[in-house]
């Protein structure tokens, strides 16, 4: 099993670009959830969804858009990239009661 | 005030000391308990869940106290390899999961 893949590793975007970081997981894991890690603030979360179709937010989500339309992909939109989003991107997959299983992680530049 | 607050740390200590983090959450409603480790430029990876009768993985020790909103981390005869930082993490009823800022930990020779 490939467990929980990000794509790109490393991305440096212009203030006011969009991209889409994306996630996909092969363990059928129904939650996913993408968190945001900068020195000192810890993980924070963006959004989750518990299942297809299902989203919401967590405690940081402006700027962001997810969506959830299969069980593997679960893709972060940046809208119109600033400066403060710079930052590593992580998506992370659990099922039921287990602790979240991460993926290597998006490092993201905004400049 | 965070919803999850761990003790700020470095911690730095000798190989085969025995060292303890501590952990506290603020949401009473929170069901589900957890210790992971992050090396380095690393993903965050599950060292263990944390159960209300505590338990015990090898060095590891893991307590909860749901009364005082309370996590504890114990390692024993630390090694160098533990040398990370160990993020307290706490799911609450409606699915998400919160982290605290994590302690870094330092094993010297």
């Amino acid at each position: 099993n490939a467990g929980v893949t990000q794509t790109p590793k490393f991305q440096v975007l212009k203030t006011g670009q969009s991209m889409t970081l994306q996630c996909a997981q092969d363990m059928n894991h129904e939650y996913m959830s993408w968190y945001r890690q900068d020195p000192g603030m810890g993980l924070r979360l963006i959004h989750y969804s518990v299942g297809a179709g299902i989203t919401d937010q967590g405690e940081v989500p402006n700027g962001y858009n997810v969506s959830r339309s299969t069980t593997e992909d679960f893709p972060l939109r940046l809208l119109s990239a600033a400066p403060s989003q710079t930052s590593v991107y992580f998506c992370a997959s659990r099922s039921g009661a287990r602790g979240y299983t991460f993926g290597s992680g998006t490092r993201l530049t905004v400049v | 005030r965070k919803e999850v607050e761990q003790d700020p740390g470095p911690f730095n200590v000798p190989e085969g000391a025995t060292v303890a983090f501590n952990c506290t959450y603020s949401n009473s409603a929170s069901q589900s308990f957890f210790w992971y480790r992050q090396d380095c430029r690393k993903e965050p990876k599950l060292l263990m869940s944390v159960y209300s009768s505590g338990n015990e993985d090898g060095r590891f020790t893991a307590q909860l106290n749901r009364a005082s909103q309370y996590i504890s981390l114990l390692i024993r005869d630390s090694k160098l390899s533990d040398s990370a930082t160990y993020l307290c993490v706490v799911d609450n009823n409606n699915n998400d999961m919160r982290f605290g800022a994590g302690t870094r930990l330092t094993v010297k020779p």
